[in-house]
This record gives structure tokens, C-alpha cells and sequence, in this order.
């Protein structure tokens, strides 16, 4: 099993130029969730997605948008980039919620000039 | 407000001895306590998932403690190896939520030979 792949690894936007980033994940989870990384903070969550054609706002939505057309796909889209979304953004899968483990993707390294 | 916070934010310590890295929050209705590794340039992997009632779990050299009451965590790594080196992050979920994991900035651990 792969687990969870992101693509694509590394990516150098210019502002104002949109982007998506995928997410796949081959074990089944109902869970999927995007997060982003910044120097010095913990892991925040933009989106999440409790199962198929569902998705939810987490604690920093803005300027990005998700679809879950395909359980096992999750997408996460830039719109209009700006420097302020420079980062290391981690997509993670889990069955339920909760107690439940979350496994990670390898991450994408964004940056926005 | 949800919070975990972690000390020390860097530690060094060489090959084969001890340390501990500690993790409190405040973070409430608690649902259990996470202990992730993260090596540079990769995803967060779990070390342990701890509930409410466990106040003790191991994975290999690695050893987790709970005090719900205190709300206080511990991470002890037993015999360092070089491949210890990485960030050790503690995650707090909340009861019921599926966006419910507040997330540490991290311990930065260095082994050295």
C-alpha cells in the first residue's frame, strides 16, 4: 500500500496564479483533512472531509477551496496565490475521527512569490 | 482557548543517552492525547495515541505518559539513536470533532554521535 501520496512535491507559484493539490489515499478512509505548516506554529487545519462529496471549513479556510469528488481524492485548490500561502501544506487521511490515527502524506512545499 | 504547548523547543543530547520532552494543554472536552514524529522534509508518523484512562504507553524505545488530571504528557526516548533526530510534536484531539486536533509547535531533537 502507498498510504497517502501528494502531488505535487514541490511547486513556485507567481501571485495571483491558481494551482490544485492532490491528495490520494489508498486505505479506505472516510476521513481526509488538509493542513498547512508553517516556521514555528503547529500544523493547521485548512479543510476536511468527512466522506465522499462532503467537505468542511477548518481553522484557516481562507483562500482555498476542496472537492472530495472520489473517496479516495481529495483536492485542494489555490485560486489567486499570495505570498501569505507560502508552505508546507500535509494532507492526512484516517478511518473515523477522534481516536482514531491520522497518516500523513509526504507533504508539498508551496511557495508564492 | 485550546492550547498545547511544548517544552523545550530544542534539545541536543547525544548518541545513547535519555531525554524526556514534556507537552501540556488546556485543551477541553478531552478525547486523547497524540505523540507524532516528524523528520525533516516528511510527513508526521505516530509514536502513540493515549485516552483518558491510560496513563502509560510504549512504542519500541519510546514511552508516553498521561496526566489528565494535571494535563500534562511526556515523551521519554530510552538509548537515543541518530535516527531519533526529528520533531516530536504533540496533538490533543477533542471529544467528537473531526476538526478537534490542536497541534504543538514541536521539540526539535538533535542526536549527536
Amino acid at each position: 500500500n502507498a498510504g497517502v501520496t501528494q502531488t505535487p512535491k514541490f511547486r513556485v507559484l507567481k501571485t495571483g496564479q491558481s494551482m490544485t493539490l492532490l491528495c490520494a489515499q489508498d486505505m479506505n478512509h472516510e476521513y481526509m483533512y488538509w493542513y498547512r505548516q508553517d516556521p514555528g506554529m503547529g500544523l493547521r487545519l485548512i479543510h476536511y472531509s468527512v466522506g465522499e462529496g462532503t467537505t468542511a471549513k477548518g481553522e484557516v479556510p481562507d483562500g482555498y477551496n476542496v472537492s472530495r469528488l472520489k473517496k479516495q481524492n481529495f483536492l485542494l485548490g489555490l485560486e489567486s496565490a499570495a505570498p501569505s500561502q507560502t508552505s508546507v501544506y500535509f494532507c492526512a487521511s484516517s478511518y473515523f475521527h477522534d481516536s482514531y490515527e491520522q497518516y500523513f502524506g509526504p507533504g508539498t512545499r508551496l511557495t508564492v512569490t | 482557548k485550546n492550547q498545547v504547548e511544548q517544552s523545550p523547543q530544542s534539545l541536543i543530547i547525544l548518541e545513547g543517552k535519555n531525554c524526556t520532552l514534556q507537552c501540556n494543554y488546556t485543551v477541553s472536552p478531552f478525547s486523547n492525547l497524540r505523540w507524532y514524529k516528524q523528520d525533516t522534509g516528511r510527513g508526521p508518523v505516530s509514536l502513540t495515541i493515549m485516552t483518558f484512562s491510560e496513563n502509560t504507553k510504549s512504542n519500541g524505545r519510546y514511552t508516553a505518559t498521561l496526566d489528565a488530571d494535571t494535563k500534562q504528557s511526556s515523551l521519554h526516548i530510552t538509548a537515543s539513536q541518530l535516527s531519533d533526530s526529528a520533531s516530536y510534536i504533540c496533538v490533543v484531539s477533542l471529544r467528537g470533532g473531526a476538526d478537534g486536533l490542536t497541534f504543538g509547535k514541536g521539540t526539535h531533537l538533535i542526536i549527536q554521535p
